[in-house]
């Protein structure tokens, strides 16, 4: 079946714009999650959804970072004034349940965002 | 969250199996061992989960001893295909927080 998507897949902004980046998780998944990845380094947390309820923000670098899942799918991670040090790639997972479950989070291809 | 500690890079020739030890020292009661592998530009996909002793399926194996401060990752007579990064997670059953590390690069040569 189909995985999880993200869109677009390469981004470059220039310093100062806004950029969107979308994810599109596997259907039917209840759980969301942003990662955000450094070159040569492991992803690290940024956000997780449960349905549309963000119930945790706490790895955003910066109020310049929103997400938001509105209907319970798509989720769109929204990056303001963007900053030399906002590249990386950006990851998006999902999972079918609830924690306390241990299911598998299935992550889609990121978008590699170049800011000049 | 318990804290990883894996090697930076190993190689290894087509066909030889592989054995990546991570550390967890810190490791909690009911923190489970997941591995997952990561090729360029692709995100990560999950290989294996384990508690305890032993687990095996299709793609690894995952050897967890009886104190739980160590896992080993045995990947067997692996491909050039293979190549890739691999990360170990301690996280617990009701965690969603993904703590990955810089995991272990491995290289197979030909």
């Amino acid at each position: 079946g189909a995985g999880v998507s993200q869109s677009p897949r390469y981004k470059v902004a220039k310093r100062g714009q806004d950029v969107a980046l979308r994810c599109d998780p596997i259907s039917g998944h209840v759980s969301l999650f942003w990662y955000q990845q450094a070159l040569g380094q492991g992803p690290e947390f940024l956000t997780y959804f449960q349905n549309e309820a963000q119930l945790d923000k706490s790895g955003l670098p910066s109020d310049r970072f929103f997400a938001e899942r509105p209907e319970g799918s798509v989720s769109t991670l929204k990056i303001q004034r963007t900053q030399q040090e906002d590249s990386a790639v950006y990851l998006c997972a999902s999972s079918l349940n609830l924690p306390p479950s241990t299911d598998t989070q299935y992550f889609g291809p990121g978008t590699r965002l170049t800011v000049l | 969250l318990a804290k990883t500690t894996q090697p930076i890079s190993m190689d290894s020739y087509e066909g030889q199996e592989v054995n990546i030890t991570c550390s967890h020292n810190n490791i909690a009661t009911n923190d489970y061992i997941t591995w997952y592998q990561q090729f360029p530009s692709q995100g990560p996909r999950f290989i294996i989960q384990g508690y305890k002793t032993k687990v095996t399926n299709e793609v690894a194996s995952l050897f967890i001893p009886a104190d739980r401060k160590s896992s080993t990752l045995s990947l067997p007579r692996v491909s050039l295909s293979d190549t890739a990064v691999y990360y170990c997670l301690a996280s617990g059953a009701g965690s969603y927080q993904l703590t990955f590390g810089k995991g272990t690069k491995l290289s197979v040569i030909p």
